[in-house]
């Protein structure tokens, strides 16, 4: 069993860029895809990144998606920042005979 | 436009049954893997459990196996998901969730439904 681990919070002001990680506690990041998900306040989730960094469509190329062996963890990036990217941010992998989410980062841009 | 409606929460008591269900559109429902993720009120994503395309393959997270089952019938492009012996920590939205590939375990998951909320209280 392994566990993805987000920071909890981040913040940034608006035309900036954020990173948001996603750390992969065993196993090879690179071992199972990871895809990331947006949930506006309210609001159902959305996929915003398939398979490590394949935007879904009509997703902004502002948002992109990475992984790094050396680091085995997983990012987010945000560029151009915008107020109505204030967001929570899940990343999700898979494990043997489970789906695996991180806990969530709450985006504030201010 | 591809779209998913869930329907059948509600307010149950514990040790009860629901049957939830979720209506798919606009795509070819057989064709994909279908998951249903749930949300604990301001807590995060938990994913329950999923069903390949053609009901080969089935998971549950270790907190229901042996209560909920998941099932679809894709003649009715449909999904359901049994919920039996509810307990208080059940009480969540529960979302309808179209995987990207046919198996339960590899592409992610691409569309959401708006969820369906399931309270369990005395």
């Amino acid at each position: 069993n392994f566990m993805l681990t987000q920071p909890h919070s981040v913040s940034e002001s608006p035309g900036k860029t954020v990173t948001i990680s996603c750390s992969r506690s065993s196993g090879s990041v690179a071992s199972t895809y990871v895809q990331w998900y947006q949930q506006r306040p309210g609001s159902s989730p959305t996929t915003l990144i398939l398979a490590d960094n394949e935007r879904l469509s009509g997703v902004p190329d502002r948002f992109s998606g990475s992984i790094d062996r050396s680091s085995n963890s997983a990012s987010l990036t945000i560029s151009g920042l915008k107020t109505e990217d204030e967001a929570d941010y899940y990343c999700q992998s898979y494990d043997t005979g489970k789906v695996v989410f991180g806990g969530g980062t709450k985006l504030t841009v201010l | 436009e591809v779209q998913l409606v869930e329907s059948g929460g509600g307010l149950v008591q514990p040790g009860r049954s629901l049957r939830l269900s979720c209506a798919a559109s606009g795509f070819s429902f057989d064709g994909y893997a279908m998951h249903w993720v749930r949300q604990a009120p301001g807590k995060g994503l938990e994913w329950v459990s999923g069903i390949s395309w053609n009901s080969g393959d089935i998971g549950y997270v270790d907190s229901v196996k042996g209560r909920f089952t998941i099932s679809r019938d894709n003649a009715k492009k449909s999904l359901y998901l049994l919920m039996n012996s509810l307990r208080a920590d059940d009480t969540a939205d529960y979302y309808c969730v179209k995987g990207g590939s046919p198996a339960v375990y590899y592409y992610g998951m691409d569309v959401w439904g708006q969820g369906t909320t399931v309270t369990v209280s005395s």
